[in-house]
């Protein structure tokens, strides 16, 4: 069974510019998260998608959206990017959501703003 | 809010050494808690997990017993391996502050030299 897929692996990008992260779940997964690990803060959490519905989100600021598409893939779209920004962002899959299943993370996608 | 503390690292360790990573948790409500691996380059994979008090997790000789009286779930292994080097993170859901969300602690460094 294919793991969590997340495209692309490693992104740079310029102030201001905007940026959208893939991630494809695990077969019959229907639950998406998205954590963005840094050195200083730590993983935080950014958001979950169940269904295609926003379940769940994280203490970040309107730039940072996502959406999930009838077949579970699942996006993550950063506007107006800022240095702060760079991180290695990664997404999880579970079946039933995180409270109840298993998380299964992909090897994420590693941002750079410059 | 609900939050973990892991201990400080790296933590730098001889093969076949006792290894013992500390995590307290700070949480109403009844969470369950699990500790997560990152290898170099990877996503997180789940480790090991316990959903009530006095249960003990384990897997690949790493157990971790959820102790609600000191609200803790120390990582241990009997023995350790090169192999054993990465990232552990503690984390919990299910607290009555964080729901469904994972909230991590820190990360600790392990390294296992031959």
């Amino acid at each position: 069974k294919a793991g969590v897929t997340q495209t692309p692996r490693y992104l740079i990008k310029t102030r201001g510019q905007q940026v959208t992260l893939s991630c494809s779940p695990i077969s019959g997964h229907r639950s998406v998260s998205w954590y963005q690990q840094t050195p200083g803060q730590g993983l935080q959490f950014l958001f979950e998608y169940f269904s295609e519905t926003q379940r769940n989100k994280g203490n970040f600021p309107g730039r940072f959206s996502g959406r999930q598409f009838s077949n579970s893939r699942s996006e993550m779209n950063v506007s107006t990017l800022e240095l702060g920004d760079s991180a290695l962002y990664l997404c999880a899959s579970s079946l039933a959501g995180q409270h109840n299943s298993p998380l299964h993370f992909g090897n994420g996608t590693r941002l750079t703003v410059t | 809010g609900d939050s973990v503390t892991q201990m400080e690292g790296p933590v730098t360790l001889s093969e076949e050494a006792f290894l013992t990573i500390n995590c307290t948790y700070t949480a109403t409500g009844y969470p369950s808690l699990f500790w997560y691996v990152q290898y170099p380059g990877e996503g997180l994979q789940l480790l090991l997990k316990a959903t009530k008090a006095d249960d003990k997790g384990s897997n690949k000789g790493f157990e971790a017993t959820y102790r609600k009286e000191t609200t803790s779930f120390h990582l241990e292994k009997g023995s350790v391996q090169v192999s054993d080097s990465a990232v552990y993170f503690c984390a919990l859901i299910g607290g009555e502050t964080s729901g469904s969300r994972l909230t991590f602690g820190e990360g600790t460094q392990l390294t296992v030299n031959p």
